[in-house]
């Protein structure tokens, strides 16, 4: 399997701009996160879905940030518009329920984004 | 709120010998899922060992074990014959199911060195 993959690896871009994010998770997977880490704050956890539905949103920092999971084997992370606060690195993790590895999330490489 | 705590913000360990990471959780629940993630410096999350709370025995991958103390609160990770490519940072997280949501909570992370 092909693990979660996420694009762009990096991102550079300037305050004010509409930056957009990209994950496949792994195929089959019906659950997928997605997460924000800085030296500040650590790991935290942004928004998941379950089968494409958003169950806990409570993460997302403010309404600059929205995300969406169109099917099952894609989702975006979006932020409009985009602060200097907002460099991070940012993770898309994805699990699947009903087996014995239930509640493994497995992650994908990351997004660097910088807005300057 | 359930907190993750790794006390060591730093460890170093000898090739080949062994080293022990530190972590507590808090948390008022009785079944819930504890994990182990890498993170060298390409920055990827990879699992390392996960833990079901229900489960006494203590679980191992390889080299990689840990000491799960429930009563404690504990969940600590032996690296046994270290090798230079343990070289990373490690994440103990925290996991339990509450009314239909769940959420992975991490630790600030400790950073081990693997010196030749």
């Amino acid at each position: 399997d092909a693990g979660v993959i996420q694009s762009p690896r990096h991102e550079v871009t300037e305050m004010g701009q509409e930056v957009t994010l990209r994950c496949k998770p792994i195929s089959g997977h019906d659950y997928l996160f997605w997460y924000r880490q800085t030296m500040m704050r650590g790991l935290e956890l942004l928004i998941y879905f379950n089968n494409n539905v958003p169950i806990d949103d409570s993460g997302m920092p403010e309404d600059r940030f929205s995300a969406k999971m169109p099917n099952a084997s894609f989702s975006t992370l979006k932020i409009q518009p985009s602060e200097p606060r907002d460099s991070a690195v940012y993770f898309c993790a994805s699990s699947l329920a009903g087996t014995l590895q239930r509640h493994t999330q497995y992650f994908g490489p990351g997004t660097r984004l910088t807005v300057l | 709120a359930q907190t993750v705590t790794q006390s060591q913000p730093e460890m170093s360990v000898q090739e080949a010998e062994t080293v022990t990471l530190s972590c507590t959780y808090d948390t008022s629940e009785s079944d819930y899922y504890l994990f182990w993630y890498k993170q060298p410096p390409s920055r990827q999350m990879i699992l390392v060992i996960r833990q079901e709370a229900y489960k006494q025995q203590n679980a191992t991958e390889n080299r990689f074990s840990v000491n799960f103390q429930k009563a404690a609160k504990s969940f600590s990770l032996k690296i046994s014959d270290s090798q230079l490519g343990d070289a990373a940072m490690y994440f103990c997280a925290y996991l339990v199911e509450e009314g239909g949501s769940e959420k992975l909570v991490f630790g600030k992370g400790t950073k081990l060195t693997v010196n030749p």
